[in-house]
């Protein structure tokens, strides 16, 4: 079966520190990866997509980046972090073969303090 | 531009039956899907709706129409456990584009 891994669950940073936020599946390969955040009592934002190792695709112009660096691995990554980026990112996949459902992990609950 | 609208909160009863509309304006459509998120946790799936009509799955159903850019949820036989948000999404291609959800709480 498969899984999806986030770490870490929780983390207080700084601002102007750096983030970075890893994401893995197990038990499948060739899977669409998708960031989002989620910010206090909010929708999801689409913050990065990926349909291929090297191939990101970015929705919002911000100070994050996102860099799938393995088939089955995402990571998100600040050099900078801002007050504003506080928030619940979320990483989800999708079959791309045999499905359109995004399963998401368990998530990080960022604070930028 | 890509408009998703859903009530920001609902309240119902134990064993009651509610009813989550979301209404949608968006460049691209290829599907519709219901989430459940609890405080805290992530979004987990619940419904997928690709042609207009009906789908039922146990105590959950949720219907679509597409000329009207319209979807509802609806909750039969409502559990305590069932307070929690509810988040419409539009797919496009390969990408889903979230409404801000619905938060519902079930009382006693």
């Amino acid at each position: 079966s498969q899984t999806i891994h986030q770490w870490p669950a929780t983390l207080v940073q700084p601002v102007g520190s750096p983030l970075s936020l890893e994401c893995t599946v197990e038990g499948t390969s060739n899977p669409n990866l998708y960031w989002y955040r989620q910010a206090a009592g909010r929708g999801l934002q689409l913050l990065f997509y990926s349909v291929g190792i090297g191939q990101i695709s970015s929705e919002v112009p911000q100070n994050l980046s996102a860099s799938r660096p393995q088939d089955r691995q995402f990571i998100l990554s600040s050099k900078k972090l801002l007050l504003s980026d506080s928030g619940f990112y979320l990483c989800a996949w999708t079959p791309r073969l045999w499905g359109y459902e995004q399963y998401f992990g368990p998530g990080t609950r960022l604070t930028v303090t | 531009g890509q408009n998703i609208d859903q009530p920001t909160e609902m309240t119902a009863t134990e064993g009651a039956i509610v009813q989550i509309n979301c209404t949608y304006q968006t460049s691209g459509f290829n599907g519709l899907f219901w989430y459940q998120q609890h405080a805290g946790e992530a979004p987990t799936f619940l419904s997928y709706n690709v042609l207009d009509g009906l789908e039922e799955k146990g105590r959950f159903s949720s219907f679509l129409s597409r000329s009207k850019g319209y979807s509802y949820l609806l909750l039969k036989e409502l559990q305590m456990k069932d307070s929690a948000s509810y988040l419409c999404a539009v797919r496009n291609t390969d990408k889903l584009i979230f409404g801000t959800g619905t938060r519902l709480q079930v009382f006693p």
